[in-house]
């Protein structure tokens, strides 16, 4: 079964508010990955957290990891209507080296 | 660095045909490379694991016999689908593990291939 777990399913704010998305796993991991999806179209990379760092910034996004409770969460500040789209986790777990992806939370950010 | 591309970007084929879909680490040498597919509004599923020189390893439920993988080199691996029909309309994407360079494992994503069958 599938290691990420993703909530919200979907999240719909206004825009600058802040939006916030968890991802929940299984089993010890390499590192965690969020990605953005627009609809149609391929993946975008936003932020790689290793299993040993607990907290990185990029921009408007912030990324938590908590191995102790095998959960990570997304935060992006201040959000745009450009913002809208489908994002995902996906866990690389320590052998093998796959990663898989979580079910996403599909973010809408109203003007 | 660390560029994976996919070609074609997307295809439209008649049912009982076979596409071929290629993914390039265009920068570095891949260990491994993996593909995964998505229908319409789902998750990405893994369907394989690809290793240069030998066989792929599939996962439960993903046919080896329609779904041919060919890791050449360390820089390509392609993925043939046979046959192809409708079902198999979906969005086909490939990631690539770097040999070496303190990034060992880390996943690169390619910008997908969208598969039409008609």
């Amino acid at each position: 079964s599938q290691q990420g777990e993703e909530d919200p399913q979907a999240l719909s704010i206004q825009e600058g508010e802040n939006a916030t998305m968890n991802c929940s796993y299984k089993t010890s991991i390499n590192n965690l990955q969020w990605y953005r999806q627009n609809s149609g179209r391929g993946l975008v990379h936003l932020i790689l957290i290793r299993s040993n760092e607990r907290e990185k910034h990029s921009g408007r996004l912030r990324v938590t990891l908590d191995t102790s409770k095998k959960s990570s969460s997304l935060l992006i500040t201040a959000s745009r209507a450009a913002d809208t789209a489908s994002y995902f986790c996906a866990v690389q777990g320590t052998n093998a080296g796959k990663s898989t992806f979580g079910d996403g939370t599909t973010l809408t950010v109203k003007p | 660095g660390a560029v994976v591309s996919q070609h074609p970007s997307w295809v439209i084929c008649k049912s009982g045909t076979s596409v071929k879909i290629e993914c390039r680490s265009l920068d570095f040498q891949a260990t491994t490379m993996f593909w995964y597919r998505q229908f319409p509004k789902q998750s990405l599923m893994l369907m394989a694991t690809s290793n240069e020189g030998s066989k792929a390893t599939y996962e439960q439920g993903v046919e080896k016999d329609k779904f041919l993988i060919n890791h050449a080199s360390l820089t390509l691996s392609t993925l043939t689908v046979t046959s192809a029909h409708p079902e198999d309309s979906s969005f086909y994407i490939c990631s690539a593990t770097i040999l070496a360079g303190g990034r060992d494992n880390e996943q690169f994503f390619g910008p997908g291939t969208r598969l039409t069958v008609l």
